[in-house]
């Protein structure tokens, strides 16, 4: 899988949006950008993933660049349960890659009340 | 609740003992996954099985490890003559096995391992 480049950490406040980047410039064609996130103590969850359009599910927004060389993850309200480390990942589309999940060492989000 | 289920949550050993999890993935899901993760990194992908296929093994499982999958249902894996540096959280995961980059993981809760 293609290396994602994220910021260690970042922080917001409860309550604002929060915009997650993940650089990917080696990004191939056939790429999924995916988004999982890990709270404390807890196992990863996925979080949403995209190809080329912007994407929207219940938990948040995924803005993908015009060139696909990055992206960003948005979080439109925080909440202290949005604190978590989040993992920007690269999924190979074309059945060459591996099925495993490459994960980086994201950027920890810390939620201020 | 029908999500990934690991056992135990937590087991201490003495070193060179050996030890066993389970993970029971989602019933629908054909792929299941271990990944161990260690203070302060991400997750590192261990191995992987199709139904009752293991298709791939990651190098950091060296020979002590071994997991299978009988019947394509739950898994187990095995730790012989664990180390210090076999402790660790150990998450299994599961998915439906979707074609292309589509395919996402359902984690479990994990497995915390200390060998003393």
């Amino acid at each position: 899988d293609a290396k994602t480049t994220q910021p260690n950490s970042m922080e917001s406040n409860e309550e604002e949006p929060v915009h997650l980047p993940c650089n990917h410039s080696t990004i191939s064609g056939t790429d999924y950008i995916h988004w999982y996130r890990q709270l404390p103590s807890q196992g990863p969850e996925y979080v949403i993933h995209g190809l080329t359009s912007n994407v929207n599910n219940r938990m948040a927004s995924l803005a993908i660049a015009e060139d696909r060389k990055s992206s960003t993850l948005i979080l439109h309200r925080a909440t202290l349960r949005d604190a978590a480390v989040y993992y920007c990942i690269l999924r190979d589309a074309s059945g060459a890659g591996s099925y495993q999940l490459t994960f980086g060492k994201g950027t920890k989000l810390s939620v201020i009340p | 609740d029908t999500g990934v289920s690991q056992d135990p949550r937590h087991k201490i050993t003495k070193r060179g003992q050996n030890v066993t999890f389970r993970c029971d993935p989602i019933s629908e899901h054909n792929r299941l996954y271990w990944y161990r993760q260690t203070l302060g990194q991400g997750p590192e992908f261990l191995t992987y099985f199709q139904n009752e296929a293991q298709l791939e093994k990651s190098r950091l499982l060296s020979d002590r490890f071994s997991a299978e999958r009988p019947k394509g249902s739950f898994s187990t894996l095995e730790i012989q003559r664990t180390e210090q540096g076999d402790s660790a959280m150990y998450f299994c995961a599961s998915s439906l096995g979707l074609t292309g980059g589509r395919d996402t993981q359902y984690f479990g809760p994990g497995t915390r391992l200390t060998v003393l």
